[in-house]
């Protein structure tokens, strides 16, 4: 893998479903890895970054996983909420961000 | 939590004029601070790297004449496109990074759409 690859692209889940997104990275070189929450018109959020393989981060509903030596991200949402609609973006790198293209989610209440 | 303004959100010009977009850190200094551009349907790709005092580094195909950047204090980067053309039209967005603490997070502003006519 060359670039930073996000899928799917997009998804449309109901209120309550629960989802996931994949980050696949180089997984040479790695130093780490970035997952952001961007709404329309708003910064991007900082929701997770992780370094160590085998790591797993949690905030509220959203957890992540790591695996550095395959080079993949497993983002998670559990019972998602119409407030989760957003595209998440993933990153790798230190200084010089490499991004995927997203994937945008839609909640449905 | 660390927080990036960006100035203006949106600006519409003719095609030779120059456009300056500004990125605040409002609540953290920040030596280094990073500018990123987005065509649609592609990924934010790394534009150059700020740094106060200090020339910024431009990444490989951005020609620094054209985006020229100016990191004057530790709170404040700007971007100016000169003689911009509607190919430079795009969504331009900025980040920084605070010192010490978790230096890996970058904090962006909330972006500055440039169209071109």
């Amino acid at each position: 893998i060359l670039n930073v690859e996000q899928s799917p692209q997009s998804l449309h889940v109901q209120e309550g479903d629960s989802t996931n997104f994949t980050c696949s990275f180089p997984s040479s070189n790695f130093y780490a890895l970035h997952w952001y929450r961007w709404e329309t018109a708003k910064s991007p959020e900082a929701l997770f970054v992780m370094t160590l393989n085998g790591d797993e981060k949690k905030k509220g509903r959203i957890s992540a996983t790591l695996n550095t030596k395959e080079g993949y991200s497993y983002l998670y949402i559990k019972g998602s909420q119409p407030e989760d609609s957003a595209t998440y973006l993933c990153a790798s790198g230190f200084q010089k961000l490499v991004f995927g293209t997203g994937t945008r989610l839609l909640v449905s209440p | 939590g660390a927080v990036v303004s960006q100035h203006p959100s949106r600006v519409i010009c003719k095609s030779g004029t120059s456009v300056k977009i500004e990125c605040r850190s409002l609540d953290f200094q920040a030596t280094t601070m990073f500018w990123y551009r987005q065509f649609p349907k592609q990924s934010l790709m790394l534009m150059a790297t700020s740094n106060e005092g200090s020339k910024a580094t431009y990444e490989q195909g951005v020609e620094k004449d054209k985006f020229l950047i100016n990191h004057a204090s530790l709170t404040l980067s700007t971007l100016t496109v000169t003689s911009a053309h509607p190919e430079d039209s795009s969504f331009y967005i900025c980040s920084a990074r605070p010192p010490g603490g978790n230096q890996e997070t970058q904090y962006f502003g909330p972006g500055t759409r440039l169209l071109v006519l």
